[in-house]
């Protein structure tokens, strides 16, 4: 079974642009939440959807927002990037039950310059 | 607010010397602990959740073990392939979201 993929692996953007990030979740998941990870606050919630609409938001910026289409498939958008929105942002996918376990892509790596 | 606290920072092991790593929690309910495994540059890799206290998941030479205020995960004879950084998250009662404790990074020299 195809495990969670995550477009483009890296990216390189400037100061007040924005980005688009695409996740594709594991066949059959209907959930995908979204994480910041930077080395000095760890891996941070940003949202989850289920059945194309926002569940959960985590404390971020309205800069950062999402949405999910009718396969499950996902993306996240960032405006307006700033220096400190460069990290790791992860998706992670799952059947849709709150308990049920979060299965994470490898990731996109994104630098604001 | 929910924290989680994970110990050490980092832990430098030779091969076969077996040790503990640590979550410690502070959440209005916990419907599940999950640990992770994740290696340089690539996204976490689930290893176990545990539900309830006393629950106890073993995989390969790994243990995980759950009380009402911390999880433990035990390495028992690691081996240099286990060298990654291991993460800890709760789920608290109310919500979907995952809170993720700063993780530990275990080195196991051989």
């Amino acid at each position: 079974k195809a495990g969670v993929t995550q477009t483009p692996r890296y990216l390189i953007k400037t100061r007040g642009q924005q980005v688009t990030l695409s996740c594709s979740p594991i066949s059959g998941h209907r959930s995908v939440s979204w994480y910041q990870q930077t080395p000095g606050q760890g891996l941070q919630f940003l949202f989850e959807y289920f059945s194309e609409t926002q569940r959960n938001k985590g404390n971020f910026p309205g800069r950062f927002s999402g949405r999910q289409f009718s396969n499950s498939r996902s993306e996240m958008n960032v405006s307006t990037l700033e220096l400190g929105d460069s990290a790791l942002y992860l998706c992670a996918s799952s059947k849709g039950n709150p308990t049920d376990t979060q299965y994470f892509g490898p990731g996109t790596r994104l630098t604001v310059l | 607010e929910d924290q989680v606290t994970q110990s050490p920072e980092a832990l430098r092991l030779q091969e076969g010397e077996s040790s503990s790593l640590n979550c410690s929690y502070t959440v209005s309910g916990l419907r599940g602990l999950f640990w992770y495994r994740q290696d340089p540059g690539k996204g976490p890799e689930f290893l176990f959740t545990l539900y309830s206290a006393g629950e106890e998941k073993e995989k390969e030479r790994l243990k995980a073990t759950l009380t009402k205020k911390e999880s433990f995960l035990h390495i028992t004879a690691p081996k240099p392939e286990d060298s990654a950084t291991y993460l800890c998250a709760v789920l608290q009662t109310s919500g979907s979201r995952l809170t993720f404790g700063e993780g530990t990074q275990l080195t196991v020299n051989p």
